[in-house]
């Protein structure tokens, strides 16, 4: 399995943007790139994906480098409730199942 | 509408005790995944159930980790003979459908305690 490398933790200001980088430097051609979270005692969720293209939801932007082999989630103004532990992971075609790793632990102040 | 559902939501255990954790999927859901998750590490994959059969195994860590999903719905982790290091949270997901990198919606968890 590809592996992605991520920051152990981020801090940032409630109202302010959060940009969460996720390095996958062996990434193929084939692999899209996941964002889930995980908040406080809870399931993780499902946030963004993208394969090559930018991508924008309700919840979050995902920016991915020209090369893919590296990605930002953004999430533009972020509220308390966004405090959580964030996973970028990669799948292919043939993955079923999510690998996680270590994730970023986002810390926000009010 | 209904999300994932684990029950209980906490369980201690003595060693030795035989466990079994429920998960209720999202209604209409065929595909059902297990993981664990120990503390301050992300979720490890367990096993995976396409309906009723279970394609996948591989992540369940000894023999006494079994799991079944008898009539394609609800899914029942069971551990026989707990060992301080099945102290973990378990959790269930399931996806709609059995395309491959399908959003996994994810349930809250059971917190297992083995004293």
């Amino acid at each position: 399995d590809a592996k992605t490398t991520q920051p152990n933790s981020m801090e940032s200001n409630e109202e302010e943007p959060v940009h969460l980088p996720c390095n996958h430097s062996t990434i193929s051609g084939t692999d899209y790139i996941h964002w889930y979270r995980q908040l406080p005692s809870q399931g993780p969720e499902y946030v963004i994906h993208g394969l090559t293209s930018n991508v924008n939801n309700r919840m979050a932007s995902l920016a991915i480098a020209e090369d893919r082999k590296s990605s930002t989630l953004i999430l533009h103004r972020a509220t308390l409730r966004d405090a959580a532990v964030y996973y970028c992971i990669l799948r292919d075609g043939g993955d079923y199942k999510l690998s996680f790793g270590a994730g970023t632990t986002v810390t926000v102040r009010a | 509408g209904a999300g994932v559902s684990q029950s209980p939501r906490y369980k201690v255990a003595k060693r030795g005790q035989d466990v079994a954790l429920r998960c209720d999927p999202i209604s209409g859901h065929v595909s059902l995944f297990w993981y664990q998750q120990a503390l301050g590490q992300g979720p490890e994959f367990l096993t995976y159930f396409q309906n009723e059969a279970q394609l996948d195994k591989s992540g369940l860590p000894s023999d006494r980790f079994f799991a079944e999903r008898p009539e394609g719905s609800v899914s029942t982790l069971k551990i026989q003979r707990t060992q301080q290091e099945d102290s973990a949270v378990y959790l269930c997901a399931s996806s709609p459908g059995t395309n491959l990198g399908e959003t996994q919606y994810f349930g809250p968890g059971t917190r297992l305690l083995v004293l």
